[in-house]
């Protein structure tokens, strides 16, 4: 069964800066990752799939990149609305599985 | 545009039963791939089991199987989630999502629903 981690659990940010998430698979996922946002009291929103695909609708200030075992997501130019949760979640093994998640919060 | 909303969470006392509704909108749902997602405490997010279109052929995580069975109703665009023998740690929401055939990974969320399991 693969393990997803994510590093940091909080990451502080200040507004029109550029934030940098990880996500570590324990073993390899090959490009078969995708990543979520999700705010308080709202449902997880699909960002990423495929390690470095745009879900429809997902501004270009995110992008992921990685392959293998080690992700990126990369939020640049911080606004409001981006300060939120994000998981990862790997769907090239059965069982699919879930990062523990990632806060980005305002510095 | 692909729309869940799903319904009949509550507060359960723990070896009961629930039952989850899911309905969905926005596609040609006899085909569609529709999984079950929770958030509890305790594990974060854990995919739980789906059913998988016109054969209506279903999957189930490990720690659920035998507690859990999804079904659905075409003519209502509804599926169904049904556990049995509560647990306290099957606390929290849970939600439906629609994956895109022979995908894994979740397009659309419902807004979830709240299962509290008391003891």
């Amino acid at each position: 069964e693969i393990v997803m981690t994510q590093s940091p659990a909080t990451l502080s940010v200040s507004p029109g800066e550029r934030a940098t998430l990880s996500c570590r698979a324990s073993q390899s996922v090959s490009s078969n990752l995708a990543w979520y946002q999700q705010k308080p009291g709202q449902a997880p929103r699909l960002l990423i799939y495929d390690a470095s695909t745009r879900a429809t609708g997902i501004p270009a200030t995110f992008s992921g990149s990685g392959s293998g075992t080690e992700f990126t997501l990369t939020i640049t130019s911080l606004q409001s609305e981006d300060f939120a949760l994000y998981f990862c979640q790997q769907y090239d093994t059965w069982p699919i599985a879930f990062g523990p998640g990632t806060k980005v919060d305002i510095k | 545009e692909v729309h869940l909303v799903e319904s009949g969470g509550g507060l359960i006392e723990a070896g009961g039963s629930l039952r989850l509704s899911c309905i969905v909108s926005g596609l040609t749902f006899r085909n569609a791939w529709v999984s079950w997602v929770r958030q509890t405490p305790e594990k974060g997010l854990e995919w739980i089991g789906r059913i998988k279109g016109a054969g209506a052929t279903t999957d189930y995580a490990a720690p659920v199987k035998g507690r859990l069975s999804i079904s659905k109703d075409d003519l209502k665009s509804t599926v169904y989630l049904q556990m049995s023998s509560l647990k306290i740690e099957d606390t929290g929401v849970y939600y439906c999502t629609w994956q895109a055939t022979f995908s894994n990974y979740f397009h659309r969320w419902g807004q979830g629903t709240l299962v509290t399991v008391s003891s």
